[in-house]
């Protein structure tokens, strides 16, 4: 069975640092790793997906995940963190074929001025 | 281009009412469709997915039912809600495998059960 595992159900950054946000994930079988942001009182907005191919993956919004086999990761990151960025971002995994995503617990990213 | 659409938004129900909450896809066929629930601090729970008309998996056991009577159309039901079914539910579907298995979702509907 797949899991995600998200650690740190809260993150704080200051405006123009870093952002990392960590995913490891469990899969039995070669996955589909996907991130996903949400705002206050909305529904998921896909951030970006690895599939197949190159591993380091770039998203919408400046940001960018590595799919790591080895260390069976999936990490978020953002050079430069903005003010807009504060959100909830989930991780998600599925094996490939037609099975439903699982979703990690989620992140909360807080961006301090 | 596709889109989907998810309502109410908001509803507050007393406990022991009825719920239908309302989700439906355009601009695909035959796409499989999802409930999700996301309460506070918990993630998004799996709640039910079709892949096709009639078609329901059940992932979790609780008082709450699912139907799929259209291939866009997906509905959320419930005969008596309980206090514990209050929570923010996400609609969300995906197309053929080879568009990388990616969901989309509804902008979600707050239930509130008093």
């Amino acid at each position: 069975a797949q899991s995600v595992t998200q650690l740190g159900s809260h993150v704080s950054v200051s405006e123009g640092a870093l952002v990392l946000l960590r995913c490891n994930y469990s899969s039995s079988v070669p996955p589909y790793l996907f991130w996903y942001v949400q705002y206050p009182n909305q529904g998921l907005q896909l951030l970006l997906k690895y599939t197949t191919g190159a591993t380091l993956v770039k998203g919408i919004n400046g940001f960018e995940a590595e799919f790591k086999k080895s260390e069976t990761s999936f990490h978020l990151t953002k050079p430069s963190a903005h003010m807009s960025d504060a959100a909830e971002y989930f991780c998600a995994v599925t094996p490939r074929g037609n099975t439903p995503l699982v979703f990690g617990k989620g992140t909360r990213l807080s961006v301090i001025a | 281009s596709q889109t989907i659409h998810q309502w109410p938004a908001t509803l507050v129900q007393p406990v022991g009412s009825p719920l239908s909450l309302e989700c439906t896809v355009e601009g695909t066929s035959n796409p499989n469709l999802y409930w999700y629930r996301q309460a506070a601090g918990r993630g998004l729970q799996l709640l039910f997915y079709s892949v096709g008309i009639g078609q329901i998996s059940s992932e979790v056991p609780q008082n709450l039912s699912a139907s799929r009577p259209q291939d866009r159309q997906f509905i959320l039901s419930s005969k008596k809600l309980l206090l514990s079914d209050s929570g923010f539910y996400l609609c969300a579907w995906r197309g053929q495998i080879l568009s990388g298995n990616t969901i989309y979702f509804g902008e979600g509907s707050w239930l509130t059960v008093v």
